[in-house]
């Protein structure tokens, strides 16, 4: 059983750029979710992709847009990088309607915007 | 609208000792509740969770307590370890099976 894997591991980007980051689910997860660490805080949730569709969305701004492909993988992206946007970007698959779900998580990508 | 409370940012505990992580939740329409452990440059890895119909759930070392009329839960490690040492999230699962989390509380266990 592999786990939920996301790439590239660290990230620069300057002010204004965009970004594509990208997580494979964990085998058998049909439910990819995304969500933003800054320093100190917990984990929010930006929005949450089923059946590659958009399943629910946190509290972000459009420049914040995500796919899910027909293997469950799925992508982040950010336009118009700003600094607040330096953070740990953690992507979970999940399985829907079982139980707890089953979260898990990948190791994130830190993503630092100069 | 902080939906998950963690209110204390550190804990500091004797090894062998009792850590008791708590917090509080706004939400009653919550489906379940889970704690997760993460240290730096790691995604959070799954700890132990409870359905909202229960009042209890233990897993070795690790036991969750949940009162539902107080909106409260919390995490019991008995006895502490060095090795537990890291950020604890407590989380929840909505209706729609989106995970909130909380703030986060660093455990610190002392030899």
């Amino acid at each position: 059983e592999t786990g939920v894997t996301q790439s590239p591991t660290h990230l620069i980007k300057t002010r204004g750029q965009q970004v594509t980051l990208r997580c494979s689910s964990q085998s058998g997860h049909n439910t990819v979710s995304w969500y933003q660490q800054a320093l100190g805080q917990g984990p929010q949730f930006i929005f949450q992709y089923y059946r590659e569709e958009e399943n629910g969305r946190g509290n972000f701004p459009p420049r914040f847009s995500g796919l899910q492909f027909p293997n469950y993988s799925s992508e982040l992206n950010v336009n118009a990088l700003e600094l607040d946007d330096s953070a740990l970007y953690l992507c979970a698959s999940s399985l829907r309607g079982v139980g707890n779900y089953g979260y898990t998580f990948g190791s994130g990508t830190r993503l630092t915007v100069v | 609208d902080q939906q998950v409370k963690q209110n204390s940012p550190s804990l500091s505990v004797q090894e062998g000792r009792i850590s008791i992580l708590n917090c509080d939740y706004t939400n009653s329409m919550f489906d379940y509740f889970l704690w997760y452990k993460k240290y730096p440059a790691e995604g959070p890895t799954f700890l132990i969770s409870i359905s909202s119909i229960k009042d209890k759930n233990e897993d070795g070392r690790f036991t969750v307590f949940l009162n539902k009329s107080a909106k409260h839960l919390s995490l019991h490690i008995v006895p502490s370890q060095p090795g537990d040492s890291a950020v604890y999230f407590c989380a929840a699962i909505n209706q729609g099976g989106k995970l909130i989390f909380g703030q986060g509380t660093e455990l610190s266990v002392k030899p």
